[in-house]
């Protein structure tokens, strides 16, 4: 079964600060990954996603994620976070056979101080 | 609009009363998921449904129960062996080949009280 591990619960930053969130999964297999965002009070929303090919993948808003595939890991990035940014993160994992349900990070949660 | 509905978005329910959470989606997807949110824990499978008439356990499928009667509806049943079921529960579809995402509903948040 695949496990994902985000490292980071809260993080604070600054407007303009640089944002790097890491990622974490476990599982022998292909997989296809995700990051997911949760606004306040909206739903769950795709911020980007890796299949296959270039594994630096470019997101919405300005967000990209970079897959290591030898270090497992689907650490996501944004040059200059925005106030607007101030968020729930989740990284998400599911396998390419077997079962596709995601399986989810347990969430970072960044906050943008203006 | 294409897309998944929860309802209802707030309920309340009394301890040792079952009670059943609405998903409908309208995408035509095959598959649809049912995952809780606890803070700090990140989104839980309780179930799961590639087809009509056939679904799979999750994770924490213990205290819950699911139909899925029709490929538009998959709704959620937390009966009172669920021992904390205070928590805000998603409903997701997406389809079952080919690579893709899940798509979300808003959630429902269930208090037990």
């Amino acid at each position: 079964a695949q496990s994902v591990s985000q490292h980071n619960h809260h993080v604070i930053l600054s407007e303009a600060a640089s944002l790097e969130l890491g990622c974490n999964y476990s599982y022998g297999g292909t997989v296809n990954l995700f990051w997911y965002v949760q606004y306040p009070g909206q739903h769950l929303q795709l911020l980007l996603k890796y299949f296959s090919g270039d594994p630096l993948v470019k997101g919405i808003k300005g967000f990209e994620a970079e897959f290591i595939k030898s270090k497992f890991s689907f650490n996501l990035r944004k040059p200059s976070v925005q106030w607007s940014d101030t968020a729930e993160y989740f990284c998400a994992v599911n396998a390419y056979t077997g079962r596709r349900a995601l399986t989810f990070g347990s969430g970072t949660r960044l906050q943008v101080q203006p | 609009d294409g897309g998944i509905t929860q309802s209802p978005k707030y309920l309340f329910r009394k301890e040792g009363q079952n009670v059943t959470l609405s998903c409908e989606q309208n995408l035509n997807h095959d598959a649809m998921y049912w995952y809780r949110q606890d803070p700090g824990q990140g989104l839980r499978l309780i179930y799961y449904s590639q087809i009509v008439n056939d679904f799979q356990k999750g994770d924490i499928a213990e205290g819950y129960s699911v139909s899925r009667e029709k490929k538009e509806s998959f709704p959620l049943t937390v009966t009172s062996a669920q021992k904390n079921p205070t928590a805000f529960y998603l409903c997701a579809s997406s389809i079952v080949e080919g690579n893709t995402e899940a798509f979300f509903g808003q959630g429902t948040r269930l208090t037990v009280v």
